[in-house]
């Protein structure tokens, strides 16, 4: 167990909704980054986030938000839900950044989004 | 933008037997880490290489990464049912200032008893 939690584990939505996801990271991380991994597919980078500021983004529409708290927990909010947008939803966190070089990545179990 | 691409997309394996996996990127990485994820789980990391050349081995597991530092290769030895999961490779461009992380499309590893 990586100590990395996400809620909730299944979710199912209709199209148009909106869906908040949300995760606690491993104690003394204090960046999270979030991916959407599709069936069959490796994760896709969405966003991450460095002391409560995102730190970079991957190619998804401005629908896909986040936030990092003090306590460097963190949210995914996905705002009009499309069908195409049923995926797992991994958070990930890690020690941040050493001499430049990204540390390993503590994965969550995944919340399972599906959209009707 | 940057691409992570690996082959086989799937290795069927007879117990006992060896295999090799590889990943290329379409830019110079600046570090390459393997994840193992196995059936219904999510990707534990297994290995990080930062220099070029660098070979590292974990029991039956030997990871490479390349000269040019734009791929990597998992040589798995003596395969047992314990190895069956999807095996991806990830990095960051070194160009990159977010160090985003692009996995590839992953090895998915089924194992014949």
């Amino acid at each position: 167990e990586t100590g990395v939690t996400q809620s909730p584990t299944h979710l199912i939505k209709t199209r148009g909704q909106q869906v908040t996801l949300r995760c606690s990271s491993q104690s003394g991380h204090n960046t999270v980054s979030w991916y959407q991994q599709a069936l069959g597919q490796g994760p896709q980078f969405i966003f991450q986030y460095y002391r409560e500021e995102e730190n970079g983004r991957g190619n998804f529409p401005p629908r896909f938000s986040g936030l990092q708290f003090p306590n460097y927990s963190s949210e995914l909010n996905v705002n009009a839900l499309e069908l195409d947008d049923s995926a797992l939803y991994l958070c990930a966190s890690s020690r941040g950044l050493a001499g430049g070089v990204v540390n390993e990545q503590f994965f969550g179990p995944g919340t399972r989004l599906t959209v009707l | 933008g940057q691409q992570v691409m690996q082959i086989p997309q799937y290795q069927h394996v007879q117990e006992g037997e060896d295999f090799t996996t590889y990943c290329n990127s379409s830019t110079t990485l600046s570090n390459i880490q393997w994840y193992k994820q196995r059936p219904g789980g999510h990707p534990v990391f297994l290995i990080q290489l930062v220099k070029s050349g660098e070979v590292k081995k974990q029991k039956r597991l030997t990871f490479q990464f390349g000269e040019a530092k734009k791929n990597s290769s998992l040589h798995i030895t003596a395969t047992q049912t314990t190895d069956v999961g999807t095996y991806f490779c990830a990095g960051p461009a070194s160009w990159s200032n977010d160090y985003k992380l692009s996995f590839g499309a992953g090895t998915t590893v089924t194992v014949r008893a």
